[in-house]
């Protein structure tokens, strides 16, 4: 079975580019999570997508944004690049059953924004 | 608030157990987890509890949870130098989906 595959794994930016990050989940996974990790703020939750359908939002600017495809693919977009963008984004996906929302990452895109 | 606290640093030998501590502040925690990361890769689920549950165990690994105190604790016994690399735990929140809140990580560093 497939694991969370993320692409691309390493990219370069400048400022005020834009980027899109792509993320296919296990196989029957519905839930995708994305997650900004840095070494001042740590894992940080971006959102989560379930059925085309974003169900929660963190705490960033309009400027991250998000869709899932039908079938559950999904990517984030981040426009106007600022140099605190450089960071491992990570993807989860997840069952979404009743229980424990066990979610599997993926490997992660490092974003280097110069 | 949500707000979840790891102490940032472990060091033990081959061999010793390892206690990683963990302090939560939300009392709507329904589940508790612990991933572990490796350099350069992402998050790999280790065990979760269960927020009513006081214990877990699963092969080398130990789950502790006093829910009155917001601490979880994981104990990894006979640890070995495969197992140094940067433990989190994390905690979904009733309602909140995929949503975790993620400690900053612990470093554990196993020395032989």
């Amino acid at each position: 079975k497939a694991g969370v595959t993320q692409t691309p794994r390493y990219l370069i930016k400048t400022r005020g580019q834009q980027v899109t990050l792509s993320c296919s989940p296990i196989s029957g996974h519905r839930s995708v999570s994305w997650y900004q990790q840095t070494p001042g703020q740590g894992l940080q939750f971006l959102f989560e997508y379930f059925s085309e359908t974003q169900r929660n939002k963190g705490n960033f600017p309009g400027r991250f944004s998000g869709r899932q495809f039908s079938n559950s693919r999904s990517e984030m977009n981040v426009s106007t690049l600022e140099l605190g963008d450089s960071a491992l984004y990570l993807c989860a996906s997840s069952l979404q059953s009743a229980g424990a929302n066990v979610l599997t990452f993926g490997a992660g895109s490092r974003l280097t924004v110069l | 608030g949500e707000d979840v606290e790891q102490s940032l640093f472990l060091s033990v030998r081959e061999g010793d157990s390892s206690v990683i501590n963990c302090t939560y502040t939300d009392s709507s925690s329904t589940y508790l987890y612990w991933y572990k990361q490796e350099p350069g890769a992402g998050l790999q689920l280790l065990t979760y509890i269960f927020s009513n549950m006081d214990m877990k165990q699963d092969q080398r690994l130990t789950v502790l949870l006093n829910k009155k105190d917001k601490h979880l604790s994981l104990r990894i016994a006979d640890t070995q130098t495969g197992d140094s690399a940067i433990y989190f735990c994390a905690e979904s929140i009733q309602n909140q989906g995929g949503k975790l809140i993620f400690g900053q990580g612990t470093e554990l560093s196993v020395k032989p």
